[in-house]
């Protein structure tokens, strides 16, 4: 089961949007709503930040999105803000009940 | 607010079992499942597998025949076994609850575990 197809960086100024794109199957994404994705900062654990393609929980910033096409997942990040600097993963729920991550996706704020 | 706290040796030697706990506070761990992940350095985060209170889990078909999860819900524990190590199972290994969506809401702050003599 390979892993999820991420974009290896992103990058965007401040007050920029940007969009990290996820690919999948039709094993995974493609089959389910259960795509969420994280914000990793080095050293940090993983945090939260979309849930069931586009749901936010609590606390996160509306700042960030989340839509599904077929087998592709999309984060996007509107009002780009320095602190918004980290490695982003996608993951989704698979037909083998298991989870799968993407690759992850480093975002440099310029 | 739930918190969660991963333990064991940092240190295990190859063909031998890395073992780690979990534990839970702020959360009754009969009310969710709960998940394995890791991430070697420089790499990405890769799925363990999860558990739920009654004793029912799934484990990655990757890792499945080295996996074994298990669950106390007396402690609010929950651990993990992986035999035969090699130098690839060198990594971070975080414990997490999975909550809505199946999604790992909450996480440990990760332990780091090598695969060294």
């Amino acid at each position: 089961q390979s892993a999820l197809t991420q974009p290896a960086s992103v990058s965007g100024s401040p007050g920029q949007s940007i969009t990290i794109s996820c690919t999948g199957t039709t094993s995974d994404i493609g089959n389910y709503k259960y795509v969420s994705w994280y914000q990793k900062y080095p050293g940090k654990a993983p945090k939260l930040m979309i849930y069931d393609v586009s749901d936010r929980p609590s606390g996160v910033s509306d700042r960030f999105s989340g839509s599904k096409s077929g087998n592709t997942a999309s984060l996007i990040i509107s009002g780009l803000q320095p602190e918004d600097e980290a490695d982003y993963y996608c993951s989704s729920y698979t037909t083998t009940d298991s989870r799968i991550f993407g690759e992850g996706t480093k975002l440099t704020v310029l | 607010q739930v918190q969660l706290q991963e333990s064991g040796p940092g240190l295990v030697k190859p063909s031998e079992t890395l073992s780690l706990t979990c534990t839970v506070s702020g959360d009754y761990i009969g009310t969710y499942n709960w998940a394995w992940m890791r991430q070697p350095a420089g790499r990405g985060l890769e799925w363990i597998g999860r558990i739920h209170a009654s004793g029912s889990s799934n484990n990655s078909p990757s890792l499945k025949s080295r996996v074994t999860l298990s669950i106390e819900p007396s402690n609010n524990q929950f651990f993990l076994r992986l035999t035969s190590v090699t130098a690839a199972d060198t990594a971070v290994y975080y414990c997490a609850r999975e909550g809505a969506g199946r999604s790992a809401d909450s996480w440990g702050q990760g332990t780091l575990v090598i695969v060294s003599s």
